[in-house]
């Protein structure tokens, strides 16, 4: 149980380009979702919390407007990457709470971005 | 706020070596702790947690004692093997708002 799938697993674009990556909760619903950015050999950084049917909760420094989240579903959040540049390589990772208990995450395998 | 201290790794040991990675926190109110395992290329897979002080979360031989007193809540394992090789993050979350907090990480390479 509490399985997070994401896709997809890796995407390599052209600069200017939007990239959407989907995170799916498989077995459970989850109400609130995260989106982590991470540097090779560093920690996850926490991007955005992402609540089914409101608007997403961004950390200090993440430019909403670059980075599209929605929450359309229990079990479905995306993430927008917009007018991407090299920059913006990186993994990314969700994570969901299932709604049935206050603490616990469960991550997708994340999506590997290259932007060319 | 809300920190994670990890020891810096990597940490390299032959299999069935015992295994200590070091973690502490500093949290306002009650924390509850995680450990999760990164493999490479993959996401991050919860490995164990407790939720208050003296829990002994445990899973796969790995465990982790919640000790309130030191703030401190070591990952151990008695006997590690080459599939153990991973990236070990500590974590820990307050209160409702469910953000987690990670500390930076430890690799662990286990070698024949």
């Amino acid at each position: 149980g509490a399985v997070v799938s994401q896709h997809p697993s890796w995407v390599i674009c052209k600069s200017g380009t939007s990239v959407k990556i989907e995170c799916r909760s498989l077995d459970f619903q989850a109400t609130t979702m995260f989106w982590y950015r991470q540097f090779p050999k560093q920690s996850l950084m926490l991007m955005a919390t992402s609540n089914e049917g409101s608007k997403a909760t961004y950390e200090q420094g993440v430019e909403k407007d670059k980075f599209l989240i929605n929450h359309a579903s229990l079990t479905l959040s995306t993430l927008t990457v917009t007018s991407a540049h090299p920059e913006d390589s990186s993994f990314y990772i969700c994570s969901a709470r299932d709604q049935g208990t206050t603490d616990t995450q469960y991550f997708g395998p994340g999506t590997r971005l290259t932007v060319l | 706020g809300n920190s994670v201290t990890q020891m810096e790794g990597p940490v390299t040991l032959s299999e069935e070596a015992f295994l200590t990675i070091n973690c502490t926190y500093t949290a306002t109110g009650y924390p509850s702790l995680f450990w999760y395992v990164q493999y490479p290329g993959e996401g991050l897979q919860l490995l164990l947690k407790a939720t208050k002080a003296d829990d002994k979360g445990s899973n796969k031989g790995f465990e982790a004692t919640y000790r309130k007193e030191t703030t401190s809540f070591h990952l151990e394992k008695g006997s590690v093997q080459v599939s153990d090789s991973a990236v070990y993050f500590c974590a820990l979350i307050t209160g409702t708002a469910s953000k987690l907090t990670f500390g930076t990480g430890t690799r662990l390479q286990v070698t024949l």
